[in-house]
């Protein structure tokens, strides 16, 4: 299957200051990206979808403002935490797909907020 | 009415039998279907997906689809326990979008 590369796979950030994420699709063009959080021993959380070139679409009640999502080009899509806390400590994936295909899964990234 | 429905599970079966995990959908229009494996703390990988109606087989997996009862199943013949893991089923929807269910937690008990 196609591959999707996010980085880093863990991070540990002091409360107040901001993480970004890199999700890269490598093998395919990725015209839709979707970002997903999910807590322990729940289900995957949609965050936002987003198209490249155009703004995200936010799910009912995720702070866009907190959660910014750049979709600049057809293979790299960012998440940038701002101003995190400890409550946003998570483990945030990405997916990727192109027009045709299914969606492919980063390996996910580990967040952590002290 | 979620536009993905799933069991949450835990669905709890013995090694060697066969494990069905069920899905049903909301949009008539959607057009393509995915089952996701989901292991404790890591990413969704892809198993099978299917985009017309009846079986799909690969080995232990066979995924069946009945559009007209917007109904999507995955079974898994000869279950492990390294089967156990959460199963997310997902739909491409006439709109386009990818939604996935809530997920089934299968448990294989050795």
């Amino acid at each position: 299957g196609a591959v999707v590369s996010q980085h880093p796979s863990w991070v540990i950030c002091k409360s107040g200051t901001s993480v970004k994420i890199e999700c890269r699709s490598l093998d395919f063009q990725a015209t839709t990206m979707f970002w997903y959080r999910q807590f322990p021993k729940q289900s995957l959380m949609l965050m936002a979808t987003s198209n490249e070139g155009s703004k995200a679409t936010y799910e009912q009640g995720v702070e866009k403002d907190k959660f910014l999502i750049n979709h600049a080009s057809l293979t790299l899509s960012t998440l940038t935490v701002t101003s995190a806390h400890p409550e946003d400590s998570s483990f945030y994936i990405c997916s990727a797909r192109d027009s045709f295909t299914e969606a492919f899964f980063g390996q996910g990234t580990r967040l952590t907020v002290v | 009415q979620k536009e993905v429905e799933q069991n949450s599970g835990p669905l709890s079966v013995p090694e060697g039998a066969i494990a069905s995990l069920n899905c049903t959908y909301s949009d008539r229009g959607s057009q393509s279907f995915f089952w996701y494996r989901q292991y404790s703390g890591k990413s969704p990988e892809l198993i099978m997906s299917i985009y017309s109606n009846g079986d799909k087989e690969d080995g232990r997996f066979t995924a069946q689809l009945n559009k007209a009862s917007q109904y999507v199943s995955l079974l898994i013949r000869d279950s492990q326990p390294s089967d156990s893991a959460t199963y997310l089923c997902a739909v491409l929807n006439y709109g386009q979008n990818f939604v996935f269910g809530p997920g089934t937690r299968l448990s294989v008990l050795p």
